[in-house]
């Protein structure tokens, strides 16, 4: 079992929709979870972080962990064209705070 | 403008011959790391560090090595590169002292004939 499973996708969507991309994870041990974006040909860039459980919002961003049922999501309010690029979830924390795992990513364009 | 910067950017060698991606930061941060990202197996951890003089591995390590002489930089040195290493190679910083809150450089394509 991967210890970030997150489906690849592709997920479209039209202008203004709400997006929801999901994680799951295995290891109850990790305390930080981050959402990353990476558009194409480029370094990904954070978009968020979250501590333990809980909720963070950012603008038309949302990050959610649960846990309880080792869930992290985010959420895209009033989604843009400018919002299509490839979504990736990732943890850290545990036994050592330098090591990050990622998710695979999600590919998401939003169609005009 | 802080950032992280790679070198080379693009990079096509051959198998064996020894090689060294650099990367460097300005911002000062204590923690840095690498990743190789390909297709269907995502970002994955190569080796960090969370400080001069001290770096440990990450999820994939083999067939890589890393220094970290000095805050700001840290190269990432294949010895003898093989098809396999073939791959797009992140650096990243940050100033959390921890994997949170990375900053990324903008990448190096490694093509290994």
């Amino acid at each position: 079992q991967k210890e970030v499973e997150q489906d690849p996708g592709p997920l479209s969507v039209p202008e203004g929709a709400i997006v929801s991309l999901n994680c799951t994870y295995s290891n109850s041990a990790f305390q930080y979870f981050m959402w990353y974006r990476q558009y194409s040909r480029k370094g990904p860039e954070l978009l968020m972080y979250t501590y333990s459980s809980g909720n963070k919002e950012d603008g038309r961003f949302t990050a959610q962990v649960d846990k309880s049922s080792k869930y992290i999501s985010l959420f895209i309010r009033d989604s843009q064209p400018s919002d299509s690029a490839t979504y990736l979830c990732a943890h850290a924390g545990g036994t050592s705070y330098g090591k990050l795992t990622f998710g695979q990513g999600t590919i998401l364009t939003v169609h005009p | 403008e802080a950032q992280v910067t790679q070198n080379p950017r693009y990079l096509i060698t051959v198998t064996g011959k020894k090689l060294t991606v650099t990367c460097s930061q300005n911002m000062n941060h204590e923690y840095m790391s690498w990743y190789r990202q390909d297709p269907g197996l995502g970002l994955r951890q190569i080796y960090y560090s969370m400080n001069v003089e001290v770096t440990d591995k990450g999820d994939v390590p083999e067939g890589y090595k890393v220094s970290r002489k000095e805050k700001r930089n840290f190269p990432l040195i294949l010895e003898s590169p093989s098809p396999n290493q073939t791959s797009l190679y992140f650096c990243a910083s940050s100033s959390s002292g921890g994997a949170y809150e990375q900053f990324f450089g903008p990448g190096t394509r490694l093509t290994v004939l």
